[in-house]
């Protein structure tokens, strides 16, 4: 069983400002790790995923994450932040030929 | 650019009644997927789906069930609605299996009075 967890359920932060979105996950076997953002009323928008090599991925507008297998974590972080970032942000791992196991979901509010 | 697209966007329905989602996309792709997504933005996969393979998730109750004409469409069919089906139905398609990126749609908003 994979399980996700995402410890902040909400996130103030202004303008310009660095943004850490912390995500822990179990399970035995090989997985992917994926971040997904959600802006109010839309669908899901990929981000980046990791399933090998080297540890820190980038993704798009500026995302990246790090993948620890010591901490189990995949913890998406962005630099400066702006106020069109504010969305939901959704953890995700899965398996071979299985749908996404998603985290609860970390919501991000960027004041100016 | 939306490449997975639903329909409708929203359908307000009464408990009892049969409603049918559709979903398709023009990516290619070969495996397509149901998700619901409740009030609190919980996100939960339902169905699994390609031309091999239908993975089901087991808490998923009888009354839903995936219906696919070809590997670009899989629709969601409800037979009996109840109030818990309130909900965002996201579908969504990878290029094959779980280590594949999945591109989502817009999602169908179910309101079960």
């Amino acid at each position: 069983t994979q399980t996700v967890s995402q410890s902040d359920a909400h996130v103030t932060v202004f303008e310009g400002d660095s943004v850490e979105l912390r995500c822990n996950y179990s399970y035995g076997g090989s997985i992917y790790l994926s971040w997904y953002i959600q802006h109010h009323g839309r669908g899901l928008q990929f981000l980046l995923k990791y399933y090998s090599g080297n540890p820190v991925v980038q993704g798009v507008n500026g995302f990246e994450a790090e993948f620890s297998k010591s901490d189990s974590s995949f913890h998406l972080r962005k630099a400066s932040v702006h106020w069109s970032d504010s969305a939901v942000y959704f953890c995700a791992v899965s398996a071979w030929a299985q749908g996404l196991t998603f985290g609860l979901g970390t919501r991000v509010s960027v004041f100016p | 650019e939306t490449a997975v697209f639903q329909t409708p966007n929203y359908h307000v329905t009464q408990v009892g009644n049969e409603v049918s989602f559709n979903c398709k996309q023009t990516l290619g792709h070969d495996t397509m997927y149901w998700y619901k997504q409740d009030s609190k933005k919980l996100l939960k996969i339902m169905f699994s789906y390609n031309n091999k393979q239908l993975i089901v998730n087991e808490t998923v109750p009888r009354r839903f069930s995936p219906q696919s004409s070809d590997k670009a469409h899989l629709n969601l069919r409800i037979k009996s609605v109840e109030p818990e089906d309130s909900a965002v139905y996201l579908c969504a398609s990878s290029l094959l299996g779980g280590q594949d990126t999945q591109y989502f749609g817009p999602g169908t908003r179910l309101l079960v009075l």
